[in-house]
């Protein structure tokens, strides 16, 4: 069975940072591409970044762009997202996604780790 | 970047009715289209990837059509649990961005 299981989750004051893990099981994590998608409350859902399998592409969405930083270990089988320079409008739940394997969506999801960015 | 509108934003339905909701990208992104449901409180789920493939596990009164620019997500006989709000997202290329969502109630 495929388990996500986010952590690292908590509340920042403006400007600071945050880890968030990601720890994968129940299948080949490094076969797999891996995102992050979040979600403000009440809004919708926004994709934040992804990462080839191997670790060796990673594509961002323009608003964190410079500050997030999308990593992999794949022999502990976790994903890692780096947050820097954080912003009120980054509060949201983050989701981690493990990709399809023919195509790319997103077939199975964590809880969720909330962020709050707040003073 | 590639836009997503989906239409409407919400709709009132019955136990029973046909449902369709309509997705459209901003430029052709030919099948690269999945639709998610997302239930309150709970976490996305996948039903179709490449605009009609139905994932694993999903009920098939859930169907997906269309390509280029124009998208449906027809659910034909809605029940209890499809109460929820619907997701496009186009995965023709980065950034992967998802549609404003489509809630459907009662």
């Amino acid at each position: 069975e495929v388990q996500l299981v986010e952590s690292g989750g908590g509340l920042v004051q403006p400007g600071g940072s945050l880890r968030l893990s990601c720890a994968a099981s129940g299948f080949t994590f490094s076969s797999f591409a891996m995102t992050w998608v979040r979600q403000a409350q009440g809004k919708g859902l926004e994709w934040v970044a992804s990462i080839s399998g191997t670790g060796g592409s990673t594509f961002y969405a323009d608003s964190v762009k410079g500050r997030f930083t999308l990593s992999r270990d794949n022999s502990e089988n976790t994903l890692y997202l780096e947050m820097k320079g954080l912003r009120a409008e980054d509060t949201a739940t983050y989701y981690c996604a493990k990709d399809g394997k023919r195509t790319t969506c997103y077939d199975h999801w964590g809880q969720g780790a909330l962020v709050t960015v707040s003073s | 970047d590639i836009q997503m509108t989906q239409s409407p934003s919400s709709l009132s339905a019955s136990v029973g009715d046909r449902v369709t909701v309509t997705c459209r990208a901003s430029q052709s992104i030919s099948i690269y289209l999945n639709w998610y449901q997302q239930r309150p409180g709970k976490v996305p789920k996948l039903l179709i990837y490449a605009a009609s493939s139905l994932q694993s596990g999903v009920p098939s009164r859930f169907s997906g059509s269309g390509s280029g620019t124009d998208f449906t997500l027809t659910i034909s006989s809605l029940q209890p649990e499809d109460f929820a709000t619907y997701y496009c997202q186009q995965s023709y290329g980065a950034p992967f961005t998802f549609g404003p969502g489509t809630k459907v109630d009662i």
